[in-house]
């Protein structure tokens, strides 16, 4: 049983370009929840999709955007890139009726130059 | 959601238990403690979490106080794998799934 997918699993950018990071939740998980986490920092919550909507957003500019799709994959969208947009980008899944704890990734390492 | 306060790290010697306090005493009655860890470049692992009882899975133990102002987390046996940052968290469960907010947990390592 595959557990969260999550790619790239690094990247490098420039200071302005956009990227798009993907998920793929595990079997049976409906929900999606994104993460940023700096180096040496906890992770901190961006945002969460269920039922291909976004639900809950955290303290995040709209540069930042998203979206989750029929099969309850999600890809996370960061615009107008920063250099303090460098971190690790996780993204957890769970299934809403069940709620257990959410299963993270292993993450996408960003950085931007 | 409420805040939690952590030693930034710990300690523990092969085999013996880990016993890793979190205060909490803000507290709210319908907010859950949780606890996940995360290995050097791996993302957050999920192992327990409760409500005001003391709760035990395959991982951990997780023992609550009476006025559910701090929990401690019990590791057993502690296995260098066991080293980690460990995060406590309160939290809300709502039907969507509750929102995680990390602080900067516990270093535990595990040592021969």
């Amino acid at each position: 049983d595959a557990g969260v997918t999550q790619s790239p699993t690094h990247l490098i950018k420039t200071r302005g370009q956009q990227v798009t990071l993907r998920c793929s939740p595990k079997s049976g998980h409906d929900t999606v929840s994104w993460y940023q986490q700096a180096l040496g920092q906890g992770p901190q919550f961006i945002f969460q999709y269920y039922e291909e909507e976004e639900r809950q957003r955290g303290n995040f500019p709209d540069r930042f955007s998203g979206h989750q799709f029929p099969n309850y994959s999600s890809e996370l969208n960061v615009n107008a890139l920063l250099l303090g947009d460098s971190a690790l980008y996780l993204c957890a899944t769970l299934n809403r009726q069940a709620n257990y704890g959410y299963t993270f990734g292993s993450g996408t390492r960003l950085t931007v130059v | 959601d409420a805040k939690t306060t952590q030693p930034p790290s710990m300690d523990c010697a092969e085999g013996r238990a880990a016993n890793l306090p979190c205060n909490h005493s803000t507290i709210s009655g319908n907010e859950y403690v949780y606890w996940y860890r995360q290995i050097h470049s791996q993302g957050p692992q999920y192992i327990i979490h409760g409500l005001k009882n003391n709760e035990t899975n395959e991982m951990a133990s997780l023992i609550i106080t009476e006025d559910r102002k701090s929990s401690t987390l019990i590791l057993p046996h502690a296995t260098l794998r066991d080293t980690a940052v460990y995060y406590c968290i309160v939290s809300v469960r709502t039907g969507g799934g509750n929102k995680l907010t990390f602080g900067t947990g516990t270093q535990l390592k595990v040592e021969l």
